[in-house]
């Protein structure tokens, strides 16, 4: 089953308005998630590194501002798409790494979000 | 940027082996080689990881050529829900921020009937 859980699978929303998408770690704890964001036939495009209780990491070119980070708990964290437009509409997908598994990272089943 | 290269795409008859290479040639000594699978539409799954030695699993063998500069996924049986892009990854495998994974544009694996 799932080790990673996402929510929600999918989410339309207004331009202007801002989403959040929850990701969990499911029987273990993540000091460190990360988000991606992949548009239609593209690669994963990591977008920030989310630790536990301290700022996330942003690579070069992501906007810290638009795409809130945080990450309260070893067991979630949330990014939170912030004056949505249509361009920010992607496929956002989560991982977290399981350390008992021998640093297995695994992912969640994604995020779809629609700004119209 | 990635540090693989893999094919864009690839066939494969449904039932026989699917051999997925992936060249890897800047490796350093303490990098895993992993892959991952992403179906449409839904998040990557694990496959499989390797140091240097071959590996087995349920899904898939990972062989990985004596220099680590290239490795090949093997799926012993496809079948048409292997058909999915396949990625060949580089990555330590220290925790915390070495857990970041870099994508390229993997492989699309097309299984035939």
């Amino acid at each position: 089953g799932a080790v990673v859980s996402q929510h929600p699978s999918w989410v339309i929303c207004k331009s202007g308005t801002s989403v959040k998408i929850e990701c969990r770690s499911l029987d273990f704890q993540a000091t460190t998630m990360f988000w991606y964001r992949q548009f239609p036939k593209q690669s994963l495009m990591l977008m920030a590194t989310s630790n536990e209780g301290s700022k996330a990491t942003y690579e070069q070119g992501v906007e810290k501002d638009k795409f809130l980070i945080n990450h309260a708990s070893l067991t979630l964290s949330t990014l939170t798409v912030t004056s949505a437009h249509p361009e920010d509409s992607s496929f956002y997908i989560c991982s977290a790494t399981r350390t008992r598994a021998g640093n297995t990272i695994y992912f969640g089943e994604g995020s779809w979000l629609t700004v119209v | 940027d990635a540090k693989t290269t893999q094919p864009t795409s690839m066939d494969c008859a449904e039932g026989r082996a699917a051999n997925l290479p992936c060249n890897h040639s800047t490796i350093s000594g303490n990098e895993y080689v992993y892959w991952y699978r992403q179906i449409h539409s839904q998040g990557p799954q694990y496959i499989i990881h390797g140091l240097k030695n071959n590996e087995t699993n349920e899904m898939a063998s990972l062989i990985i050529t004596e220099d680590r500069k290239s490795s090949t996924l093997i799926l012993p049986h496809a079948t048409l829900r292997d058909t999915a892009v396949y990625y060949c990854i580089v990555r330590m495998n220290y925790g915390g921020a070495t857990n970041k994974l870099i994508f390229g544009t993997g492989t699309l694996l097309a299984v035939q009937p």
